[in-house]
């Protein structure tokens, strides 16, 4: 089955800073990403997302970077703030079939 | 973007009774919602598939009678926890998916999710 994991369960950058999250999946037939932030009590917000016919999307302040070659995904938030810190979610499905897969998760902790 | 609620965002009950959760989506009709547990500093984990007019699907593992799902109609879909113990605390997430035209991948829109504690 499907699994999609996080290189770093935690992150600690400086307001300012350009943060990276990483996410490996598995599936080689995934073909749809999201990035989730999710806020502590809260459900998951959307940030963005990416199909596997591409390998860069850019948002606000937003980047989301897909090598399929390696089954790999980052997300780059740049001039981190504050308001950034949250756990961020990767997940991963297929077209065709509507369910996703969430990877564990990683802390973004932005100091002031 | 499309806001799907939860209702009630917390509740505390205690042992051996059931608990219902609400998800709607507020501003779309949704054919099918989805359901999702979260333990503390986890990720989440698909209980089940949630389809308007038939039964919900549900994922292995996950017990049909102890989780009830019922999705009377597009736009609400809800979750009853069945004789409630303290391992079944959690929060609890539902989403909805707006749908588009050529295939189920639309955005997905989650609830603001609920936290159910049991004592």
């Amino acid at each position: 089955g499907e699994s999609v994991g996080l290189h770093l369960p935690t992150l600690s950058v400086q307001e300012g800073d350009n943060s990276i999250i990483n996410c490996a999946y598995s599936n080689s037939a995934s073909d749809y990403f999201i990035w989730y932030k999710q806020e502590s009590g809260k459900g998951p917000q959307f940030i963005i997302d990416i199909r596997s016919n591409m390998d860069k999307r850019q948002g606000q302040r937003v980047t989301v970077l897909l090598n399929k070659t390696v089954k790999h995904l980052s997300l780059q938030i740049a001039a981190t703030q504050p308001g950034d810190s949250a756990v961020y979610f990767c997940a991963a499905g297929s077209t065709g079939y509507s369910t996703l897969t969430f990877g564990k998760g990683t802390m973004l902790l932005v100091s002031p | 973007g499309a806001v799907v609620s939860q209702h009630p965002s917390w509740v505390i009950c205690k042992s051996g009774t059931s608990v219902k959760i609400e998800c709607r989506s507020l501003d779309f009709q949704a054919t099918t919602m989805f359901w999702y547990r979260q333990f503390p500093k986890q990720s989440l984990m698909l209980m089940a598939t949630s389809n308007e007019g038939s039964k919900a699907t549900y994922e292995q593992g996950v017990e049909k009678d102890k989780f009830l799902i019922n999705h009377a109609s597009l736009t609400l879909s809800t979750l009853t926890v069945t004789s409630a113990h303290p391992e079944d605390s959690s929060f609890y997430i539902c989403s909805a998916r707006v749908p588009i035209a050529g295939g189920p991948s639309g955005e997905l829109f989650f609830g603001e999710g609920s936290r159910l504690t049991v004592l």
